[in-house]
């Protein structure tokens, strides 16, 4: 069965970077790529970018450019997303779906406090 | 940025009644290819997303056929034909015909 599981909780200061890993299983990981999403307490789901499993072309909003990076490692069929210069509204837990979200990972809260 | 606009924001609903949520995109969610990339996600409270529906009207495998999504081009209906206790949450859509893709705001359904 199709499974992404995620790295544990983090807590980050500001200024600092964060990278969460999302390691699929199930299915044939090149086929389908890697879209991460957050939601901040309380808040809505926010669409924070995509990468293709395959070639690892990336696409991302425009207010998160310059301080993400997603990535994978297909050796280990592992997806990772990097956030930079965190500031304390990073403060969310962070999901990583297949594709446009069939299937999805536990969340990973990020806190980011001084 | 194409925004998504849901509405009503809360809907209390009585067990056994329907219920419906609306959702409005400010352009056009028909792709090049043809396809329109428009889902429906249910956030039970404390759990991850789960899509209900992909495409405008495909349930996804092990989802209710209660559910049921319907619309095209820039006006989106999600509709519960049955509330039950376990339909309480969060309802999202999201397109993902254009970068970036986008959310709406989110409905949360509520027993009366």
């Amino acid at each position: 069965q199709v499974q992404l599981v995620q790295s544990g909780a983090e807590v980050k200061k500001p200024g600092t970077s964060v990278k969460v890993s999302c390691k699929a299983s199930g299915y044939t990981f090149i086929s389908y790529g890697i879209s991460w999403v957050r939601q901040a307490p309380g808040q809505g789901l926010e669409w924070m970018g995509w990468i293709s499993a395959s070639n690892g072309m990336t696409n991302y909003p425009q207010n998160l450019q310059g301080r993400v990076t997603m990535t994978t490692d297909t050796s280990t069929s592992t997806a990772y997303m990097e956030l930079r210069s965190l500031r304390s509204d990073d403060t969310a837990v962070y999901y990583c779906a297949r594709a446009l979200g069939d299937y999805w990972g536990q969340g990973t809260l990020v806190t980011v406090s001084s | 940025d194409v925004v998504m606009t849901q509405s009503p924001l809360s809907l209390p609903v009585i067990l056994g009644q329907p219920a419906s949520i609306s959702c409005r995109s400010s352009q056009s969610l028909v792709h090049s290819d043809g396809n329109t990339y428009f889902n429906w996600f249910q956030q039970r409270p404390g759990q991850s997303p789960r899509r209900l529906i992909y495409k405008v009207s495909n349930r996804d495998p092990g989802v209710p056929d209660r559910f049921s999504g319907s619309g095209s081009g820039t006006d989106f209906t999600l509709k519960i034909s049955r509330v039950e206790a376990e339909d309480v949450g969060f309802y999202y859509c999201m397109q993902g015909t254009h970068w970036p893709w986008t959310f709406g705001q989110g409905t949360k359904v509520e027993i009366k």
